[in-house]
């Protein structure tokens, strides 16, 4: 199976302030078909389910605020939240698809306003 | 409006069976490919089973022969068969929609394995 490992597992960042969460895969997760990586990543926030923020490593769901974007380099990967915001307090997560199943979730980071 | 809605959890002794059910609007399970995701308290997320449109059916080695995913088209609604259920076991049990990423999820229902 294919792991993701993210870091940190918590960060606290001011409001305003640049977000980046990474995450990185055990194996090479690029599709030679379209030549985009197989990865997404989702947001927790307390109490709800996951909601979808970026999948092909880069590409924003649709209504997913333009503060969020997705960034890629060999197997690393990094959620980038521009300017933070005290509703993007939240648990993320990222998550590949390109061996499955299973699907492989990373392990989370927390995201706190400092 | 793309919904769903997942019932069936509670309290069940190890060893037990419990059914859950997801049912879905605003777009057909049919046509989709459905997935079983679960979250114990405090953890991250585990994918469980996913049911392909054609019906072929995958598993997490956890529960390969233990847990059975299915569908009735008519509902229009996405099950999960639990049976011999450990203490492992215990989680928020989410549905979602995808083949790739998943871009629909459920509230969730609690499943809580325990004597």
């Amino acid at each position: 199976d294919i792991v993701l490992t993210q870091s940190p597992d918590s960060l606290a960042v001011s409001l305003g302030e640049r977000a980046t969460i990474n995450c990185k895969s055990s194996h090479s997760i690029l599709y030679n078909s379209n030549n985009k990586n197989n990865l997404a990543w989702y947001q927790q926030k307390p109490g709800q389910p996951p909601k979808l923020l970026i999948y092909w490593a880069s590409t924003r769901e649709s209504g997913v605020p333009d503060r969020f974007s997705g960034s890629e380099s060999g197997t690393e990967f990094t959620l980038t939240i521009s300017s933070l915001q005290a509703e993007d307090v939240a648990v993320y997560f990222c998550q590949q698809y390109f061996v499955t199943p299973p699907y492989t979730f990373g392990q989370g980071t927390k995201l706190e306003i400092k | 409006e793309v919904q769903l809605v997942e019932t069936g959890g509670g309290l069940i002794q190890p060893g037990g069976s419990l059914r859950l059910s997801c049912a879905a609007s605003g777009f057909n399970v049919r046509s989709s490919y459905m997935n079983w995701v679960r979250q114990a308290p405090g953890k991250g997320l585990e994918w469980v089973s996913i049911i392909y449109r054609d019906g072929s059916t995958y598993y997490t080695d956890s529960v390969k022969g233990r847990f059975t995913i299915s569908r009735d088209n008519s509902k229009n609604t996405l099950y999960l068969q639990m049976n011999s259920l450990r203490a492992e076991d215990t989680a928020v049990y989410y549905c979602a929609r995808g083949e790739l990423y998943f871009d629909c999820w459920g509230q969730g229902t609690l499943v809580t394995v325990s004597s």
